[in-house]
């Protein structure tokens, strides 16, 4: 368990409304990220983090924008929902193992199921 | 071509036998290696890392990576129903903090 928690775990929206996942880390993890899983498309990563304030894109960042004003929590919002963001979001953090980089066994949260109407 | 591909399965092994999943990347310098087990409705959970060639053992899975065929391969020996779920491969390349998954392959163990 790497301590990660998210919130909501469930929500249903309409379309054109703002939503805000949260993702909160207890480890002080400098890495975060966030992903969304869809059938067919596997996990794919939205946006990421690698400290407080500094964040990039993922492969899939369209509609989506990231904020991180604290090391434990990194917030994904949905300026204005679409059908296309029904998903499954996953938060991660990475954290040093035995591997070849600083930072490099991710993590899973629990993940947040949206539903956007 | 997708970056790391996986057969989407279903795989449907019999109880007690070995079961075989691959994972195929394209990016020749990527340097880490990893099987993630999800349950359906679950977060994926990590399973096995491996960075150099050659088989890595851990309990009833062993983890097989060949850069030179960019091929990684995860085993399973003495399959049981619980070790039915979906298998997702990820690859992070030289110098990159991301992690590019497969689609993941769909594995039935059968009584």
């Amino acid at each position: 368990d790497a301590g990660i928690t998210q919130s909501p775990r469930h929500k249903v929206t309409e379309t054109g409304t703002p939503v805000t996942l949260r993702c909160h880390q207890t480890e002080n993890h400098r890495y975060m990220y966030w992903y969304r899983q869809d059938p067919g498309h596997g996990l794919r990563l939205i946006h990421y983090s690698y400290g407080v304030k500094d964040t990039d894109k993922g492969e899939v960042s369209d509609g989506y924008s990231v904020s991180r004003s604290k090391t434990e929590d990194f917030l994904l919002t949905l300026e204005s929902a679409t059908s296309s963001q029904t998903s499954v979001y996953f938060c991660a953090i990475s954290e040093r193992t035995s591997g070849p980089s600083l930072a490099d066994t991710q993590y899973f949260g629990p993940g947040t199921r949206l539903t956007v109407l | 071509q997708k970056e790391v591909e996986q057969n989407s399965g279903p795989l449907s092994v019999p109880e007690g036998a070995i079961a075989s999943l691959n994972c195929t990347y394209s990016d020749r310098v990527s340097q880490s290696f990893f099987w993630y087990r999800q349950y359906s409705g679950k977060s994926p959970e990590l399973i096995m890392s491996i960075y150099s060639n050659g088989d890595k053992e851990d309990g009833r899975f062993t983890a097989q990576l060949n850069k030179a065929s960019q091929y990684v391969s995860l085993l399973i020996r003495d399959s049981q129903p619980s070790d039915s779920a979906t298998y997702l491969c990820a690859v992070r390349g030289q110098g990159a903090q991301k992690l590019v998954f497969g689609q993941g392959t769909r594995l039935t163990i059968n009584p």
